[in-house]
Order: structure tokens, then C-alpha cells, then sequence
């Protein structure tokens, strides 16, 4: 199947500061990119649509200047976690479809954030 | 009424044993489906897809698509331990709706 990554894997951060994660399509381009977030033994969030060439889309109740998402290519789309704070600690997953009559979607591993 | 739904379980089988994973969806209109099988800590990774009416076998796994009942379905045969696993229900018409999974747990 088609690879996506995702960097960094884990990541701990003071209360206050920014992290950015990098979603990547490894095989295939992907000219939209979605972003979820699960909480423990809870069901995947999504959390917004990251379009290439334009603006994010974001769900109902996700804050869009503290989830800043960049879609800078067609195999690159980042998220910005601004101003963290312990409740935003997560599990944040990106995945992505490929083109075709199934557009099947590929996760990647996921980053696990914590904020202290 | 949500778009994909799936019974949260938890479903217990002894090992060997066949789970029966079950999923309905509301559009009509839904094109493909998919069950994604997701580990405690791990993201969500594809086992299957299934587009046209009728069963869908790949290994110990089997995909049961009714579209007239607006119904799909996982049956994992020889159920091991290691099939142990959240699995997400997933249904592609014009947008991805995923359930929110139903937690297996096969038992030695």
C-alpha cells in the first residue's frame, strides 16, 4: 500500500510553545491531506482538511489560528500546534488518499504530543 | 443519525473462534468501503476495501458488502491474540466517514 510518514513521532513541549508535525505522502501525491486527533481509548477526531494550493478546512469546534495548516506541496502538509497547553496533549494522526476509483486513505504513524 | 456506525463492543472470542465485525452506513450513495485495524497507541493501518456487492476474501479476512442493506462486515477466521485490535469501519461517498470501531479481544 502507499506509504505516508509522519515526523516528529513523539514529542514533548512546555506549556506555551509552538510544534510543528510534518505529514508526508512517500509514493504518491496527494492534493488533500486530513488531520485527526485521538485521545486515550477514544475514537479518531478530524480535526481539518488540508488542501494544496488553498486554505484548510477546518471541522466545527477545531480552533483554526491555534491549528495552523500549511499544505507547502503536493507530498508535504504540516500542523501547527501554536501556543500548546497540556490539554492539547494527543495523539495526532495525518492521513492521506490516493487518486483512484477506490482513493483509499494511507495513515501515517501518528505524533504523540505532550505538553507539560 | 451518524453516518457510519459500528457496535462499540467490546466483543470477546476465544482464539481460533470467528469474529463477526459489523457495520451499517446511511448514504445510499456510498461507493467504497474499508476496515482499518488499529492497535492501542498505533494509528489506524488498511486491512481491506470492498466496492461491489458480495464477499471479498484475503487471507484469514473476509469483507461482506451489502449494499441493498447498506451493511458491511469483517469475519476474521482462526481468530489469533494478536488480532486483538480496535477496527474502524470506514465508507468513502465523497467523503471518508470512519465509525468510531468496535474493540476486539481474542482470548487464549
Amino acid at each position: 500500500g502507499a506509504v505516508v510518514s509522519q515526523h516528529p513521532s513523539r514529542v514533548i513541549c512546555k506549556s506555551g510553545t509552538s510544534v510543528k508535525i510534518e505529514c508526508r505522502s512517500l509514493d504518491f501525491q496527494a492534493t488533500t491531506m486530513f488531520w485527526y486527533r485521538q485521545f486515550p481509548k477514544q475514537s479518531l477526531m478530524l480535526m481539518a482538511t488540508s488542501n494544496e494550493g488553498s486554505k484548510a478546512t477546518y471541522e466545527q469546534g477545531v480552533e483554526k489560528d491555534k491549528f495552523l495548516i500549511n499544505h507547502a506541496s503536493l507530498t508535504l502538509s504540516t500542523l501547527t500546534v501554536t501556543s500548546a497547553h497540556p490539554e492539547d496533549s494527543s495523539f495526532y494522526i495525518c492521513s492521506a488518499p490516493t487518486s483512484g476509483p477506490t482513493d483509499t486513505q494511507y495513515f501515517g504513524p501518528g505524533t504523540r504530543l505532550t505538553v507539560l | 443519525q451518524k453516518e457510519v456506525e459500528q457496535n462499540s463492543g467490546p466483543l470477546s472470542v476465544p482464539e481460533g473462534a470467528i469474529a463477526s465485525l459489523n457495520c451499517t452506513y446511511s448514504d445510499r450513495g456510498s461507493q467504497s468501503f474499508f476496515w482499518y485495524r488499529q492497535y492501542s497507541g498505533k494509528s489506524p493501518e488498511l486491512i481491506m476495501f470492498i466496492y461491489s456487492n458480495g464477499d471479498k476474501e484475503d487471507g484469514r479476512f473476509t469483507a461482506q458488502l451489502n449494499k441493498a442493506s447498506q451493511y458491511v462486515s469483517l469475519l476474521i477466521r482462526d481468530s489469533q491474540p494478536s488480532d486483538s485490535a480496535t477496527y474502524l469501519c470506514a465508507v468513502n461517498s465523497n467523503q471518508f466517514y470512519f465509525g468510531t470501531g468496535t474493540s476486539l479481544t481474542v482470548i487464549p
